[in-house]
């Protein structure tokens, strides 16, 4: 089992809607979470990180960080056709290394 | 500052063949990565290093060799090239030790570069 794993999508919200996308993981990767948006043929970048139990916005997103159902999820309100990409989420063990999910397409509907 | 800087952009390799990717930050960050990625898989990380002079193996490696030059640069090298390593290649770096160091808590954010482009036929 992948350390991290994600539903691949894609998901289809109409614009202004709310995309909740969702991520679950393993105890090796327990210490820092990372939520990375991608667009086609675009390298990675940060949207937002997580590593205390709870929630935290930034602007439209809100990552939630649930360690003891193992699960790290991402919100965007009032989203938009420029969110329309793959998100990525990635867990961060003691050690250096991100393990990613393969990641959740989101395609926003106007 | 440009922050993570990848080259080449774009390369088309016959099999057998070698190559050397290029990767530079200048953000002063201790630690940088060499992820591949393939559609369906998500990114695999290939290589690390944690400081320089150090280097350690990632999840797939085989087929790879890194090169870390100085703070700045990390190279990846394919010695003998193969179809198999047809991919999109990314750099990446991090402060992670210093923040060892100095014991901040908190999450140790990965900063990406353009990626390059591989084809081998």
């Amino acid at each position: 089992q992948k350390e991290v794993e994600q539903n691949s999508g894609p998901l289809s919200v109409p614009e202004g809607a709310i995309a909740s996308l969702n991520c679950t993981y393993s105890d090796r990767v327990s210490q820092s979470f990372f939520w990375y948006r991608q667009y086609s043929g675009k390298s990675p970048e940060l949207i937002m990180s997580i590593y205390s139990n709870g929630d935290k916005e930034d602007g439209r997103f809100t990552a939630q960080l649930n360690k003891a159902s193992q699960y790290v999820s991402l919100l965007i309100r009032d989203s938009q056709p420029s969110d329309s990409a793959t998100y990525l989420c990635a867990g961060q063990n003691s050690g250096y290394a991100l393990n990613f999910g393969k990641g959740t397409s989101l395609l926003v509907t106007p | 500052n440009a922050g993570v800087t990848q080259t080449p952009k774009f390369q088309v390799l016959k099999t057998g063949q070698s190559m050397t990717l290029q990767c530079a930050q200048d953000m002063n960050h201790n630690s940088m990565y060499w992820y591949r990625q393939d559609p369906g898989m998500g990114l695999r990380l290939i290589y690390y290093s944690a400081s320089e002079g150090t280097t350690d193996k990632g999840e797939v490696p085989n087929g790879y060799n890194v090169s870390r030059l100085n703070k700045r640069e990390f190279s990846l090298r394919l010695e003998s090239a193969a179809p198999s390593q047809t991919s999109v290649y990314f750099c990446a770096s991090s402060e992670a030790l210093t923040r060892h160091w100095r014991g901040l808590a908190g999450a140790d954010t990965q900063y990406f570069g353009p990626g390059t482009r591989l084809t081998v036929l």
